[in-house]
Parts: C-alpha cells; structure tokens; sequence
C-alpha cells in the first residue's frame, strides 16, 4: 500500500513538448512537495503546498507550474521541454508545516528529453 | 551556493564495522538535521533526525552526532549490515523556516562488503 505515489515512473519525451506527472499521498499529510535531482545528484527543492495552498515556490522557471486539485494530490505540469530539464523528480509529503516531521517520497519519476 | 555538502561521494565498510558518514554545513540558522537513506530506483527515506539542541541522538544501530560550532554532523552505524548499502543523504532545516523547505547534501554512497 504505497504512501506517496508518483506517475509514470519513467517519461521519455521530445524538447518542446508538454508533460505532466501526478502525485498521491495517502498518508493524510497537509504537505507536499516537489524536489528535482539534477545530473550531480543534488535534491533541490522546487514547490510545497500546504492544504492546496502554494508556500515554497524556488527560483523554478515558469514552464514549470504545480497544481494541487486537494490535499492528497500535487500535480507537476511542465510546458515546452528543455534538455535541461533530463531529470529525476520526486514528490513527498510531510505531516504539517513547519516540516519538523519527516517527509516521506515517493519513488520518483525519471524525465529524459530526447 | 551549496549550503550542506557531504565531502565523501562514497564509503566501503566491512559487514559489523562502523560506518561513519558526514556532513557539513554553512548556515548557522540551520536548527534542524536529518539523515535519508535512499536505494536505487526508490524515493529517499527517512532514518534519523537531531534538532540543534541536542548533540547526539540514537535509534538502534544509528546514531546521528552534531557539533554546531564546527558545524557538522556525521551518522554512524554500527554494526553494518549489507542491507545499510545505499545513498545516504544529509538534510538541514532553517530554524525560523515553516514551510518545510530541505537543503539537501549531494549524499553518500555506503557499500556494505559481507
């Protein structure tokens, strides 16, 4: 019974193209969140949400816009797709804000840009 | 601007001997440090965590150590098991921060020999 799912696991896809990948938790969790980890390995925060609500939005291009229909989901669109964009990402959840609790990730999902 | 750094890409440890992973920091606002573990093709997961009130913190064979004037922190496993073989990483929380947001390290990748 996963936790935090993200779909798909795996997103090949052409430079220019629009994608989204889906977030589930079904932890009960006020907070999700988006983290990229680039070619050096390093999880960087992009976005969190607190109760559908937007607190954490990083220096992340505008192509990239997070929607969050409820709490138990937090969606990642991305328009016009860059090579730079070859990443994996990963959705968490943590139980409220401030995140003193640990968040909890979901396997995350691998984009390539062709 | 890497703000937590983990100077060791990697560490190969004999099975029942110490492990000893560690981490630095630069932001003495930092108030609050995990530990993740994270195996291939899976989302990080949560281990251990301090608060900067405390210098030491154990959970079975895990114990996390945090010397704030130096401002370092290691994780030591003890004893390691082949099972511990993964990538661990480092994360710091600013303490004035409610949203949750994660600084990262670019993680270690332990290797557990049987």
């Amino acid at each position: 019974d996963t936790a935090v799912s993200q779909t798909p696991k795996y997103l090949v896809t052409q430079m220019g193209n629009d994608k989204s990948i889906k977030c589930e938790q079904n932890l009960g969790h006020d907070t999700m969140y988006w983290y990229k980890q680039d070619s050096k390995k390093f999880l960087k925060i992009m976005f969190s949400y607190n109760n559908k609500e937007l607190i954490i939005n990083e220096t992340v291009p505008n192509r990239f816009s997070p929607k969050s229909p409820d709490k138990a989901h937090l969606n990642l669109h991305i328009n016009s797709l860059e090579l730079g964009d070859s990443a994996v990402y990963f959705c968490a959840s943590s139980q409220d804000n401030p995140g003193t609790q640990p968040q909890h990730f979901g396997d995350g999902t691998r984009l390539s840009i062709l | 601007d890497q703000q937590v750094k983990q100077n060791s890409p990697s560490l190969s440890v004999q099975e029942g001997r110490i492990s000893i992973l560690n981490c630095d920091y630069t932001n003495s606002m930092f108030d609050y440090f995990l530990w993740y573990k994270k195996y291939p093709a899976e989302g990080p997961t949560f281990l251990i965590s301090i608060s900067s009130i405390k210098d030491k913190n154990e959970d079975g064979r895990f114990t996390v150590f945090l010397n704030k004037s130096a401002k370092h922190l290691s994780l030591h496993i003890v004893p390691s098991q082949p099972g511990d073989s993964a990538v661990y990483f480092c994360a710091a929380q600013h303490g004035s921060s409610n949203t949750g947001k994660l600084i990262f390290g670019q993680g270690t990748t332990l290797q557990v020999k049987p």
